[in-house]
């Protein structure tokens, strides 16, 4: 079956620590997304790539970092310098043809720091 | 830039009951406009989407939405709500140029009570 899959479900951060949600899609997707979702927040964006070796930063990546090494995996780092990162992680994928914006959403990871 | 206001944060509603959620957007250029449903610690669902054409949208989970482009409106409504509707819902736009990526209101908690 064609999809997302995000990992882990569940993650723990202690304070100071950097960790890496991954994120991989077997659809053939361009383009690739992070969101992080706080209650009553909707989602807000914090990186997207559309090509390999090619990502853009989104309304709220200080404290993030991605990679694109593979057109198929988009993993998503949460480095020390984020100062509040507990929070709902989704990674999405879409095509890139005109019309055709919709996204395709994994399970999520939620980030929890201790 | 596009933004989503969402108006309505919670909706509670009769099991059997007609629900309309509201969205109303803002984009100085066209925009396809997407309704998406949450549960509980899991990834998005596309409910329905308007890229073009007939202004009425049908989509799963007998949920439909009208485009309104003079009001900039894209309201979701069900004639008949099932305990099972009891989720998260999401309205987001996009545009064809630029990152693409979604723009989201704020969200809105359906509650089904028998």
């Amino acid at each position: 079956d064609g999809g997302i899959t995000q990992s882990p479900k569940y993650l723990f951060r202690k304070e100071g620590q950097n960790v890496t949600l991954s994120c991989e899609q077997n659809l053939n997707h361009d383009a690739m997304y992070w969101y992080r979702q706080d209650p009553g927040q909707g989602l807000r964006l914090i990186y997207y790539s559309q090509i390999v070796n090619d990502f853009q930063k989104g309304d709220i990546a200080e404290g993030y970092s991605v990679s694109r090494e593979k057109k198929e995996s988009f993993p998503l780092t949460v480095t020390s310098a984020q100062k509040n990162p507990t929070a709902f992680y989704l990674c999405a994928s879409s095509i890139l043809d005109r019309g055709h914006n919709e996204q395709f959403f994994g399970p999520g990871t939620r980030l929890t720091v201790l | 830039a596009q933004s989503v206001t969402q108006l309505d944060s919670q909706v509670p509603v009769f099991e059997e009951a007609p629900v309309e959620l509201r969205c109303n957007y803002s984009s100085s250029v066209s925009v396809y406009l997407f309704w998406y449903v949450q549960y509980p610690n899991q990834g998005l669902q596309l409910l329905l989407k308007y890229l073009s054409g007939s202004t009425l949208v049908k989509g799963i989970n007998g949920f439909e939405a009208e485009f309104n482009k003079s009001q900039t409106s894209f309201h979701l409504r069900k004639p008949s709500v099932h305990i099972s509707d009891t989720a998260e819902y999401f309205c987001a736009v996009s545009v064809d140029t630029g990152r693409r990526a979604l723009t989201f209101g704020s969200g809105t908690r359906l509650q089904v009570q028998p």
